[in-house]
């Protein structure tokens, strides 16, 4: 079975330049979640999806973040402009519906390096 | 809402001998525990977990005990080995979103 796909895995940007984060989830699984994770911290949860409906983004920076999952499958995460801040590991994890018996694992991607100077 | 402590930051144990992390949670409706392991530059990976309804779960040499009246949880790794060296997380979710809610982490170091 594959794993959950992210893309690209490192990137390195000037602050106040955009960029865009990509995930394809594991085949089947409805729910999607973005996280965030700082060097030496746990991960930070910024927006999670059921199919292509937002569960909960009160953790997301609206202001400078947006994501979206159109066709309910994969997902993109975009940042503009970017913050030195924001210089950080973003984690993509998928799991089955949520409401169903199985739903409770989450499934993590690699991950994207995003560095910004 | 929900907080989950966990305990030690660090833990160094010699080869072979048991490690053990603890986790409390604050939210007594939280009914999943689950644990990850997260080797340097690699993604978590999800190792062993736990629902409410069970009080301990074992999987060859790693084990998670959960007490719920005391509202904490464990995790047990006995024989250790130079491979389990890793920072350690746990979480605890509830509820119809089954978000999780994550411990700081563990370091854990397998001394040779």
């Amino acid at each position: 079975e594959a794993g959950v796909a992210q893309s690209p895995r490192y990137k390195i940007i000037e602050k106040r330049q955009s960029v865009a984060f990509w995930c394809n989830p594991i085949s089947g699984h409805a729910t999607l979640y973005w996280y965030q994770q700082i060097l030496g911290q746990g991960p930070k949860l910024l927006i999670q999806f059921q199919n292509n409906g937002v569960v909960d983004d009160s953790q997301l920076p609206k202001d400078r973040f947006s994501a979206e999952r159109l066709k309910g499958v994969d997902s993109t995460l975009k940042i503009q402009p970017a913050k030195l801040e924001d210089s950080a590991v973003y984690l993509c994890a998928s799991s089955l519906a949520i409401g169903t018996s199985r739903s409770f694992g989450q499934f993590f991607g690699p991950g994207t390096r995003l560095t910004v100077l | 809402g929900e907080n989950v402590e966990q305990h030690p930051s660090t833990l160094s144990v010699q080869e072979g001998d048991s490690a053990v992390i603890k986790c409390t949670y604050s939210d007594s409706a939280s009914n999943y525990f689950p644990w990850y392991k997260q080797e340097l530059g690699k993604r978590p990976q999800l190792i062993i977990d736990i629902r409410s309804n069970v009080g301990e779960k074992k999987d060859q040499r790693i084990a998670v005990t959960l007490n719920k009246t005391a509202k904490h949880f464990s995790l047990h790794i006995t024989e250790t080995q130079p491979e389990d060296s890793a920072v350690y997380f746990c979480a605890a979710s509830k509820g119809s979103n089954y978000q999780l809610i994550w411990g700081a982490g563990t370091k854990l170091i397998i001394k040779p």
